[in-house]
């Protein structure tokens, strides 16, 4: 079946430190790849995706790049923020369509002091 | 345009009883999902609704049932509630590969 690794949190970091949050998939086929954000007492925003292989995501200064060699999608920032404070999920599509399930990692909280 | 309304936001039950959780999808979107959200862990998928059938469940028990009205939003009821079900329940809607979450509803079992 699908699944989704995600280095556990927290990660604790300095204002403007450069962020790094692994993430690894298992899936058949060619499946699309998300970053989700999740802040306190909040639903799930979609950060940032890619659908293909050697895609690049990237938002709000957040990039992922799908690599299909290693079956990774890692999450990197170079100048975190306070304000990124928050929970971060790694998600798989197994086809890019409404109509299938996502799955996700289990999450790496984000803390940045400043 | 709103998103995905979710109610109530929280919720606290008995053990044993039954709830009911309402989700109205964003404007345009056809499929909801919805997701348990334990405590520290990642949301887990329940069940996907489309054309008012239930199209794909994931690893959740018959006591997780739900249904979807014509006019797309969905409704998620859980009977003889435990202690475990305590947890965020989200809702999503989509339409092309663009998913849409809720805020979500906290059920707390007691």
């Amino acid at each position: 079946g699908n699944s989704v690794t995600q280095m556990e949190g927290p990660v604790t970091l300095s204002e403007e430190a450069f962020l790094t949050i692994n993430c690894t998939y298992t899936a058949t086929g060619y499946p699309s790849l998300f970053w989700y954000v999740q802040y306190p007492g909040e639903g799930l925003q979609l950060l940032l995706k890619a659908t293909k292989a050697d895609d690049k995501g990237s938002n709000k200064g957040f990039e992922a790049t799908y690599r299909k060699e290693t079956t990774s999608f890692h999450l990197e920032k170079g100048s975190v923020q306070v304000s990124d404070s928050a929970v971060y999920f790694c998600a798989l599509n197994p086809l890019d369509t409404g109509r299938r399930a996502l799955t996700f990692g289990s999450g790496t909280r984000l803390q940045v002091q400043p | 345009d709103a998103g995905v309304t979710q109610s109530p936001t929280h919720l606290i039950k008995t053990r044993g009883q039954q709830v009911t959780l309402r989700c109205s999808p964003k404007s345009g979107h056809d499929t909801v999902s919805w997701y348990q959200q334990a405590l520290g862990q990642g949301p887990q998928f329940i069940f996907q609704y489309y054309e008012e059938e239930e199209r794909q469940r994931g690893n959740f028990p018959d006591r997780f049932s739900g249904h979807q009205f014509p006019n797309y939003s969905s409704e998620l009821n859980v009977n003889a509630l435990l202690l475990g079900d305590s947890a965020l329940y989200l809702c999503a809607s989509s339409l092309w590969g663009g998913y849409t979450f809720g805020s979500g509803t906290r059920l707390t079992v007691v």
